[in-house]
C-alpha cells in the first residue's frame, strides 16, 4: 500500500522558534497533499490543502503567514510553525492522495508531535 | 458548517460482541464515507470506506450507509481487545473536493 512519510516524529521547541515538519510520499505521486491538527482527545481538524506547484488553501482561522506550506514537488510537502507558542502544541498529521490510483483514499503519514515550551 | 457527529463514549463490550459505531452528517449532499481507526499517538488507519446506500462487508467490519438518514454505522463482529481504539468517521463532500470532515471519533474498549 501506499506509504507517507513525516519527519520529524516529535520535535519540543522553545517558544517564538520556527519548526519545519516534512510530509512525502515515498511511493506514489500526490498533486494534493492535506495538513491536519489534532489536539488531545479531539478530532482531526483540517488546516490547509497543500497543492503540487501552487499555493496552498488554508481553512477559514487558520493564519496563513503563520503556519506556511511549501508542495515543491510531487513527494514532498512541507509545514512550517513560525513563531511557535504554547498553543501551537499539538499533534500534526499530513495525508495524501495517490493521483494515479483512482481511488478517494487519502493515505496518512504517522504524525510530528509538536511541544512549545 | 458542515458537521460530523459521533458519540464519543467510552463504548465498552465484551470480547467476541458485536461493537456498533455510529455517526450523523449535517451536508446531505455528501458522497463517500469513510471509518479510521486511530490507537493512541498514533495517525489514524483506514478501516473501510462505503459510497453506496446498504450495507458493505469486509471481513469482521460492516459499514451501513442511509444517505437520507444522513446517517452511517460499522459494526464490528467478534470484537476483540486489540480493537480497543478510537473510532473516526470522515466524511467528504460533493465531488471535486477530497478534503475529509472528521467526527471527534468514538472510543471503543473491548474487554477480554
Amino acid at each position: 500500500g501506499a506509504v507517507v512519510s513525516q519527519h520529524p516524529s516529535w520535535v519540543i521547541c522553545k517558544s517564538g522558534t520556527s519548526v519545519k515538519i516534512e510530509c512525502r510520499s515515498l511511493d506514489f505521486q500526490a498533486t494534493t497533499m492535506f495538513w491536519y491538527r489534532q489536539f488531545p482527545k479531539q478530532s482531526l481538524m483540517l488546516m490547509a490543502t497543500s497543492n503540487e506547484g501552487s499555493k496552498a488553501t488554508y481553512e477559514q482561522g487558520v493564519e496563513k503567514d503563520k503556519f506556511l506550506i511549501n508542495h515543491a514537488s510531487l513527494t514532498l510537502s512541507t509545514l512550517t510553525v513560525t513563531s511557535a507558542h504554547p498553543e501551537d502544541s499539538s499533534f500534526y498529521i499530513c495525508s495524501a492522495r495517490d493521483i494515479l490510483a483512482g481511488s478517494n483514499e487519502q493515505f496518512f503519514g504517522p504524525g510530528t508531535r509538536l511541544t512549545v515550551l | 458548517q458542515k458537521e460530523v457527529e459521533q458519540n464519543s463514549g467510552p463504548l465498552s463490550v465484551p470480547e467476541g460482541a458485536i461493537a456498533s459505531l455510529n455517526c450523523t452528517y449535517s451536508d446531505r449532499g455528501s458522497q463517500s464515507f469513510f471509518w479510521y481507526r486511530q490507537y493512541s499517538g498514533k495517525s489514524p488507519e483506514l478501516i473501510m470506506f462505503i459510497y453506496s446506500n446498504g450495507d458493505k462487508e469486509d471481513g469482521r467490519f460492516t459499514a451501513q450507509l442511509n444517505k437520507a438518514s444522513q446517517y452511517v454505522s460499522l459494526l464490528i463482529r467478534d470484537s476483540q481487545p486489540s480493537d480497543s481504539a478510537t473510532y473516526l468517521c470522515a466524511v467528504r463532500p460533493g465531488a471535486g473536493s477530497y478534503q475529509l470532515t472528521f467526527g471527534k471519533g468514538t472510543k471503543l474498549s473491548v474487554i477480554p
